[in-house]
């Protein structure tokens, strides 16, 4: 079975930093790109960063570009993305999500998502 | 970026109903166009990609279709468990967008 598990989440002062992980099962993890995605409470959905399957190629939303840095270790099939000088506006449900298409490059869409993990910036 | 918007924003309907969701790329995406369906509390499910491709799993009931700028979603008999929240998102260029969302409600 296909899975994701997001971890890492929690409670961070404005201007802190936090990373999260996801750790994946059940398929090729180096074989597809992933995205981190977030949800602000009772708000929609945003894509916040992807990165290829071999790390080579990373892709960030214009609100996070240059505070957040997007990674993977193939070898132990983990996600992370470190998250520094957290804002209020960064309080969202973070989710990774695997690419639909098999293959190194970042494809159309995410077909698998994790549970979510939640992330407070407050003080 | 291109910018996703979706019509309704909230949509009443009752078991049974056919109902369609639209979703207008402020560019031309090609048929990269995906919908994903959220019920409360849980992470989004794959519904549509490419516009027209069915997910594994997921019913008949759901299609979707379009190109370019313009695109449906529509679920031809609603069953209880289609009252959620559907996005559409575009593949075509990062930053990858969502539309706002479409709320389906039970009339």
């Amino acid at each position: 079975e296909v899975q994701l598990l997001e971890s890492g989440g929690g409670l961070v002062q404005p201007g802190g930093s936090l990373r999260l992980s996801c750790a994946a099962s059940g398929f090729a993890f180096s074989s597809y790109a992933m995205s981190w995605l977030r949800q602000a409470p009772g708000k929609g959905l945003e894509w916040v960063s992807g990165i290829s399957g071999s790390g080579g190629s990373t892709y960030y939303a214009d609100s996070v570009k240059g505070r957040f840095t997007i990674s993977r270790d193939n070898s132990k099939h983990t996600l992370y993305v470190q998250m520094n000088s957290l804002r209020a506006e960064d309080t969202a449900v973070y989710y990774c999500a695997k690419d639909v298409a098999y293959g190194d490059s970042l494809s159309y869409g995410m077909d698998v998502w994790g549970q979510g993990t939640t992330v407070t910036v407050s003080s | 970026d291109i910018q996703m918007t979706q019509s309704p924003s909230s949509l009443s309907a009752s078991v049974g109903d056919r109902v369609t969701i639209t979703c207008r790329a402020s560019q031309s995406i090609s048929r990269y166009l995906n919908w994903y369906q959220q019920t409360p509390g849980k992470a989004p499910n794959l519904l549509i990609y490419a516009t027209s491709t069915l997910q594994s799993g997921v019913p008949s009931r759901f299609s979707g279709s379009g190109s370019g700028t313009d695109f449906t979603l529509t679920i031809s008999s609603l069953q209880p468990e289609d009252f959620a929240t559907y996005y559409c998102q575009q593949g075509y260029s990062t930053p990858r967008t969502f539309g706002q969302g479409t709320r389906l409600e039970i009339k």
